[in-house]
């Protein structure tokens, strides 16, 4: 079982440039979650999607962008990246949208120059 | 917005010591999650607790949910170097618009010396 697959693990960026984080679950999860774990930060609520075809903000969405392609796939987008983008980023899913336990991936390394 | 504050932000123990974590907020929550997260990997959950006064003991490990449903704590009995990691509590309600939302405590970074 894979469970949550997050692509690539490490990317180091200039400021300005552009990419896309992508997740896949093989967990038939109805919601899917991108984090962001920053030290003394916590982890941080970029955006969500309660069920496929829907996404909502969650407390940093400044500077992303988010795309649920399908009920398996939730992408994460920089389009001009900075250094305060600088991060490891947590996809995450979970069955239902109002309860239970978050199943997160390994995270993504990235650094913006 | 609400907030958690996890205390100890960081301890060092040696193994076969007792330990508790903290985790506190002024704000009422449905549920209170625990999780664990190890170096280079995604926190991975332990226990959920929902109901005020609510006591779940893992192995060595005994979580408690305050009466009020406020603040929880996570207690380690006879620590393990396998205990290591990175603790995070993380608190469930309910939005406005019906989803259910987890707000996350900045951590707790254990370390259990051989």
């Amino acid at each position: 079982n894979a469970g949550v697959t997050q692509t690539p693990k490490f990317q180091v960026l200039k400021t300005g440039q552009s990419m896309t984080l992508q997740c896949a679950q093989d967990m038939n999860h109805n919601s899917m979650y991108w984090y962001r774990q920053d030290p003394g930060m916590g982890l941080r609520l970029i955006y969500y999607s309660a069920s496929e075809g829907t996404t909502d903000k969650g407390e940093v969405p400044n500077g992303y962008n988010v795309s649920r392609l399908n009920k398996r796939e939730f992408s994460l987008r920089l389009e001009s990246a900075a250094p305060s983008q600088t991060s490891v980023y947590f996809c995450a899913g979970r069955q239902s949208p109002n309860t239970g336990e978050l199943f997160f991936g390994e995270g993504s390394r990235l650094t913006v120059l | 917005t609400q907030l958690l504050e996890q205390s100890p932000q960081f301890l060092s123990i040696q193994e076969g010591e007792n330990l508790t974590v903290y985790c506190n907020s002024s704000s009422v929550f449905s549920s209170l999650q625990w999780y664990r997260q190890e170096p280079g990997e995604g926190p991975v959950l332990l226990v959920t607790v929902v109901t005020g006064g609510e006591v779940k003991k893992l192995k060595r490990l005994t979580f408690q949910f305050g009466d009020a449903r406020k603040d929880s704590s996570l207690h380690i009995t006879a620590a393990q170097p396998g205990d290591t990691g990175l603790y995070l509590c993380a608190g469930g309600t309910y939005s406005g618009a019906g989803s259910y939302q987890l707000t996350f405590g900045k951590g707790t970074k254990l370390s259990v010396i051989p």
